[in-house]
């Protein structure tokens, strides 16, 4: 089955600083990529993804990057401030039958700390 | 457009005994996805289902089981409880089964 490996497990970053987060995946049938921002006592909120058919995936601070030969994807934070602190989790998901993703492998998360 | 739902958000269990949760996903959405978060092992697949059809299911023991129900919304199962089984389980919702929103889950402790 699917193996995600994510990097680092804590990051802390000043504020205005960028934070890159990396993950690997294992099977070379995934080909969805999200990322999950996950605060104290809540449940995961999807911020970003991207598909196989995409290198690169920008949504104002937030972009993602996938490289499929590799099996690498990445996620950027740009200018952080700290209510970008969180639990931040890369996923990943092959196309299941009936043309669907049904199945997310998660990395273990990131802890970012943004400092004032 | 209101979000996935979870009840109850909390619960205390004895081992031994069985427990249901229950999950509203997003109106329209026909796909749910069962997930159990823990310190040690972190977010894994319990079981997707989509109109009613269990179509996944994750390497959790026959103890976890789940039911959808015509109107979407679905229950999971967890019978003969064990401390291990003391975790975050999180109901995710989607349209297809693609992108998946999450509810804000129910603490399950078991004592």
């Amino acid at each position: 089955g699917e193996n995600v490996e994510q990097h680092p497990s804590t990051l802390s970053v000043q504020e205005g600083d960028s934070a890159v987060i990396k993950c690997t995946y294992s099977d070379s049938a995934s080909n969805y990529f999200p990322w999950y921002k996950q605060e104290l006592g809540k449940g995961p909120q999807l911020i970003i993804d991207i598909r196989s058919n995409v290198g690169e995936k920008k949504d104002q601070r937030i972009a993602v990057t996938l490289n499929k030969t590799a099996k690498h994807f990445s996620l950027h934070i740009t200018e952080t401030q700290p209510e970008d602190s969180a639990v931040y989790f890369c996923a990943a998901s092959p196309k299941g039958s009936g043309g669907s993703n049904y199945k997310l492998t998660f990395g273990k998360g990131t802890l970012l700390t943004v400092n004032p | 457009k209101a979000g996935v739902t979870q009840t109850p958000r909390y619960l205390i269990k004895t081992r031994g005994q069985q427990v249901t949760l229950s999950c509203s996903p997003i109106s329209g959405h026909r796909s749910v996805s069962w997930y159990q978060q823990t310190p040690g092992q972190g977010l894994q697949f319990l079981f997707e289902y989509f109109s009613e059809t269990q179509r996944n299911k994750g390497n959790f023991p026959g103890r976890f089981s789940g039911r959808q129900f015509s109107n979407s919304r679905s229950e999971m199962n967890v019978s003969t409880l064990e401390l291990g089984d003391s975790a975050l389980y999180l109901c995710a919702s989607s349209k297809t089964g693609d992108t998946q929103y999450f509810g804000p889950g129910t603490r399950l402790t078991v004592l």
